[in-house]
């Protein structure tokens, strides 16, 4: 089993601050990595996915990728309360889609 | 275009009992998969079809579970007989096709069946 590791959290974070999630991985020959957010009882949809070193933003939120580092983070601008969820963070050495356990996000109103 | 489909949602069954989930992927999804989610944990990748060959099922306890995509379509997960750890949801995912170099096709996800073990 590849290793991708998250802060288990629980994070939170008030109405409108940015919550930052990171995620670091063990194989270098990753490609493809992606966020996805998992209400509870839900199943996991994905937010976003990135493959270039650098940032990627789309809407409020960001991917930020540092395959040097072995690492990657999201950032959600202006949190909101919807935002409350677990993200989990997918790495894809090969189409194989390998998932942290997830960071539980809580943002207070 | 309609989603991954799984079917039952929930199923309680005593342990040493056995029990089968049902997938239907996206039309035209080559890559189908299987995982298992335990509470609190990220989701476990117990198999991985392309079309109706598997790829990787390495982590698939083979003396008690089972998996099939005969027509390269639908595919059935079955665990005989049950133990109280097999208590998780089961996620079943799709994508368009693991063997073209295409970094973004990420995996949709079906609801999931809720399976409880007493």
């Amino acid at each position: 089993q590849k290793e991708v590791e998250q802060n288990s959290g629980p994070l939170s974070v008030p109405e409108g601050a940015i919550a930052s999630l990171n995620c670091t991985y063990s194989d270098r020959g990753s490609q493809s990595f992606f966020w996805y957010r998992q209400y509870s009882g839900k199943s996991p949809e994905l937010i976003m996915f990135i493959y270039s070193n650098g940032d990627k933003e789309d809407g409020r939120f960001t991917a930020q990728l540092n395959k040097a580092s072995q690492y990657v983070s999201l950032l959600i601008r202006d949190s909101q309360p919807s935002d409350s969820a677990t993200y989990l963070c997918a790495v894809d050495p090969g189409n194989q889609f390998y998932f942290g356990t997830g960071t539980s996000l809580t943002v207070i109103p | 275009e309609a989603g991954v489909a799984q079917s039952p949602r929930y199923k309680i069954i005593e342990k040493r009992q056995s029990v089968a989930f049902w997938c239907n992927p996206i039309s035209g999804h080559a890559t189908l998969y299987w995982y298992q989610q335990i509470l609190g944990q990220g989701p476990k990748l117990l198999i991985q079809f392309q079309n109706n060959g598997v790829v990787d099922d390495s982590q698939l306890p083979k003396d008690r579970f089972s998996a099939e995509r005969l027509k390269g379509v639908d595919s059935t997960l079955k665990i005989q007989p049950a133990k109280l750890e097999d208590s998780a949801v089961y996620l079943c995912a799709s994508s368009l096709d693991y063997t073209r170099v295409v970094y973004n096709s990420p995996l949709h996800f079906g609801n999931g069946t809720r399976l409880t073990v007493t």
